[in-house]
């Protein structure tokens, strides 16, 4: 059993460049979504989705763009990288329809723009 | 707009002893859940306990214990007999049971370094 598997795992981009992180999960799991976390600030939701084909924005979704068209996966775009951009990047799933139930994160994405 | 307070960005103990972890939140809900993440050097998130708001008695795992008070939206995290491996960022963090949103919001962390 995977969990959820983010890649990559390091990156540095360009101001500029586009990019995407993949994050998988083999659960099962309604429920995605992706974090970042800058230091001093926890955890920030950038967006979510709660099914194939639903999406929607977060806390902080400005800059990102994300799709949902299988279960299993969850990528999430940098359209054009900034270096307020620069960041580690979560991505978490768990089943829908309960707020105990255990959410699952990957192990990280640490993002440079240079 | 729920929001989870950290006030302690650092904090430090003695091998063996046992320390406190404190955070306050703010809600308008009565059922939610409350959980501690710990997060080593490694980054992985790892779920330490959780506490169901309408669950009076203090959720426990071992050498990790809450102290939940709804009324004060308190929600602090015993750590008892620390080891060296405790040390990591411990995150509070909230969630509501908004079917089709339950995203959890976190506070903003504490450094917790074990003196040996």
């Amino acid at each position: 059993n995977a969990g959820v598997t983010q890649t990559p795992k390091f990156q540095v981009l360009k101001t500029g460049q586009s990019m995407t992180l993949q994050c998988a999960q083999d659960m099962n799991h309604e429920y995605m979504s992706w974090y970042r976390q800058d230091p001093g600030m926890g955890l920030r939701l950038i967006h979510y989705s709660v099914g194939a084909g639903i999406t929607d924005q977060g806390e902080v979704p400005n800059g990102y763009n994300v799709s949902r068209s299988t279960t299993e996966d969850f990528p999430l775009r940098l359209l054009s990288a900034a270096p307020s951009q620069t960041s580690v990047y979560f991505c978490a799933s768990s089943r829908l329809g309960g707020a105990g139930n255990t959410i699952y994160f990957g192990e990280g994405s640490w993002l440079t723009v240079v | 707009a729920q929001t989870v307070t950290q006030s302690q960005p650092e904090m430090s103990v003695q091998e063996a002893e046992t320390v406190t972890l404190s955070c306050t939140y703010d809600t308008s809900e009565s059922d939610y859940y409350l959980f501690w993440y710990k997060q080593p050097p490694s980054r992985q998130m790892i779920l330490v306990i959780r506490q169901e708001a309408y669950k009076q008695q203090n959720a426990t795992e071992n050498r990790f214990s809450v102290n939940f008070q709804k009324a004060a939206k308190s929600f602090s995290l015993k750590i008892s007999d620390s080891q060296l491996g405790d040390a990591a960022m411990y995150f509070c963090a909230y969630r509501f049971p908004n079917f089709g949103n339950e995203k959890l919001t976190f506070g903003t962390g504490t450094r917790l370094t074990i003196i040996p």
